[in-house]
C-alpha cells in the first residue's frame, strides 16, 4: 500500500542535543510538509517542500531546518531542542499545493521528547 | 483571508445517538474544504472533502457532510456513534493568500459514551 512513513514514532532527546527526525513515502507526491503539534492543539505548518523548492512559514524558529534528498524522503532537523520543542511532528504529502491535488495524506507522527 | 471555526473543543454523544460536529469557514472565494479525523497517537486521516461538486459530500465510517454557502457550514455529521468514532476531529480550509495552504481549526475531540 502507498503510504507515509515516519520514523522514529518515538523519539527521545537532551536539551540541546541535535535529533533528526525522517519521513518517507511511496505515493511519489510532488508536496510534502512537516507540522508541528502539541496536546489538544491543531498541527502548526512549519515547511514544506514542492520538489525541491523550500516553502518555510514565517513564524518558523530558525531552530527547525529541513532536507528533501530526493522525492521519496524528507528530513526535519532541530538544530538545539528546547523543551517547548516537545510535541507531536507530523509529514503529510500532496500531489500539489492548488485545490483538487492538495488532499494531504499524514504519517502516524514522531512524538518527541526533550529531557 | 480564508479561515475555519470549530464550535466546541469537546462534544459527548452515547453509542448509538446522532454526531454533529460544526464547521463554519470564512472565505471571499469558493472554499474548498476538508474533515479529518485523528486517532491518539496517530497522523491525521482525510473523512471528506468538498470541491464544489456537490453540496453533500460522503466520506468514510459513515460521516458525511454539508456545504450550506448561506449559512457559511461545513458541519459533519453521522447518523449513529459508535464507539470507534472516539477521536479528534479537524476541518480545514484551502486559502489562497500568498499561494495555496491548507489551514486546520482548532478541532473538536468526540467522546462516546457507552
Amino acid at each position: 500500500d502507498a503510504m507515509v512513513i515516519q520514523n522514529p514514532r518515538y523519539q527521545v532527546t537532551q536539551f540541546g542535543k541535535p535529533v533528526t527526525l525522517s519521513c518517507s513515502q511511496t505515493l511519489n507526491h510532488n508536496v510534502m510538509y512537516w507540522y508541528q503539534q502539541k496536546s489538544s492543539q491543531a498541527p502548526k505548518l512549519l515547511f514544506h517542500y514542492y520538489d525541491k523548492d523550500f516553502n518555510n512559514e514565517a513564524d518558523t524558529p530558525d531552530n527547525f531546518q529541513s532536507r528533501r534528498p530526493n522525492t521519496s524522503f524528507c528530513f526535519l532537523d532541530i538544530r538545539s531542542p528546547g523543551l517547548g520543542d516537545a510535541a507531536m511532528y507530523l509529514c503529510a504529502t500532496s500531489l500539489g499545493l492548488s485545490p483538487g491535488y492538495n488532499e494531504q495524506f499524514f504519517g502516524p507522527g514522531t512524538r518527541l521528547t526533550v529531557l | 483571508a480564508q479561515s475555519v471555526t470549530q464550535l466546541g473543543s469537546h462534544v459527548s454523544v452515547s453509542e448509538g445517538a446522532l454526531v454533529l460536529l460544526r464547521c463554519n469557514y470564512s472565505s471571499s472565494v469558493p472554499p474548498y474544504l476538508f474533515w479529518y479525523v485523528q486517532y491518539p497517537n496517530q497522523g491525521l486521516q482525510l473523512l471528506l472533502k468538498y470541491t464544489s461538486a456537490a453540496t453533500l459530500v460522503k466520506g468514510i465510517n459513515g460521516f458525511e457532510a454539508e456545504f450550506k454557502k448561506s449559512e457559511t457550514s461545513f458541519h459533519l455529521t453521522k447518523p449513529s456513534a459508535h464507539m470507534s468514532d472516539a477521536a479528534e476531529y479537524f476541518c480545514a480550509v484551502t486559502t489562497n493568500t500568498g499561494g495555496f495552504k491548507t489551514i486546520f481549526g482548532a478541532g473538536t475531540r468526540l467522546f462516546v459514551k457507552a
